[in-house]
């Protein structure tokens, strides 16, 4: 059984470019997370969403963040304009409404120069 | 509002020894989750296991085992005859009900096996 799938597993932009960070969960799971962790600030929730529909955003650090699901495989995290602040390694996991354990993909290493 | 502990940043044991890596949590809700993950080298981060508040019962998995209080409010993780492979970021995370799914993270243990 295929595990969350990210892509790509890294990116290298120069500051002021759009960065689309995909994720594919696990077939059958409800709900889908986005993680940033980095050196300073740790492993922190970005947003979440709950049968494709956004529940909590509270974490993403301002506009330039936005995340879509536009169906119940799919969703993306996008950076527009990125900065070299949002250089992390940027985590989704995904989770079946029956558990409460999440299931990461491999990361992506975004690195914003 | 929730809040997870990891007093111990780096912890460097020799091969075979037992480890015990800590973990205090801070909730006000009744019902809530604990879970360890561990981030090896490569970066991934791989589920362990989840407790559920109602179930004190320590639990044994092979070379893993993990004690959870709720008195104390710590849910530690001893592993038992370590070995090299072992050697990763070890995080505690918890989760409350009223929070919705959201994993509140501790900062990590760095867990070093030498041979």
């Amino acid at each position: 059984d295929a595990g969350v799938i990210q892509s790509p597993r890294h990116e290298v932009t120069e500051m002021g470019q759009e960065v689309t960070l995909r994720c594919k969960p696990i077939s059958g799971h409800n709900s889908l997370f986005w993680y940033r962790q980095t050196m300073m600030r740790g492993l922190e929730l970005l947003i979440y969403f709950n049968n494709n529909v956004p529940i909590d955003d509270s974490g993403m650090p301002e506009d330039r963040f936005s995340a879509k699901m536009p169906n119940a495989s799919f969703s993306t995290l996008k950076i527009q304009p990125s900065e070299p602040r949002d250089s992390a390694v940027y985590f989704c996991a995904s989770r079946h409404r029956a558990y409460n354990e999440q299931f990461f993909g491999p990361g992506t290493r975004l690195t914003v120069l | 509002a929730q809040k997870v502990t990891q007093a111990q940043t780096e912890i460097s044991v020799v091969e075979k020894e037992d480890v015990t890596l800590d973990c205090v949590y801070e909730t006000r809700d009744t019902t809530y989750y604990l879970f360890w993950y561990k981030q090896p080298p490569s970066g991934e981060l791989v589920f362990l296991i989840r407790r559920n508040s109602f179930d004190e019962q320590n639990e044994i998995s092979g070379r893993y085992s993990w004690n959870f209080q709720k008195s104390t409010s710590s849910f530690n993780f001893t592993i038992t005859a370590s070995q090299v492979v072992d050697s990763a970021v070890y995080f505690c995370a918890l989760s409350e009900e009223t929070s919705g799914s959201r994993l509140t993270f501790g900062e990590g243990t760095q867990l070093t096996v030498n041979p």
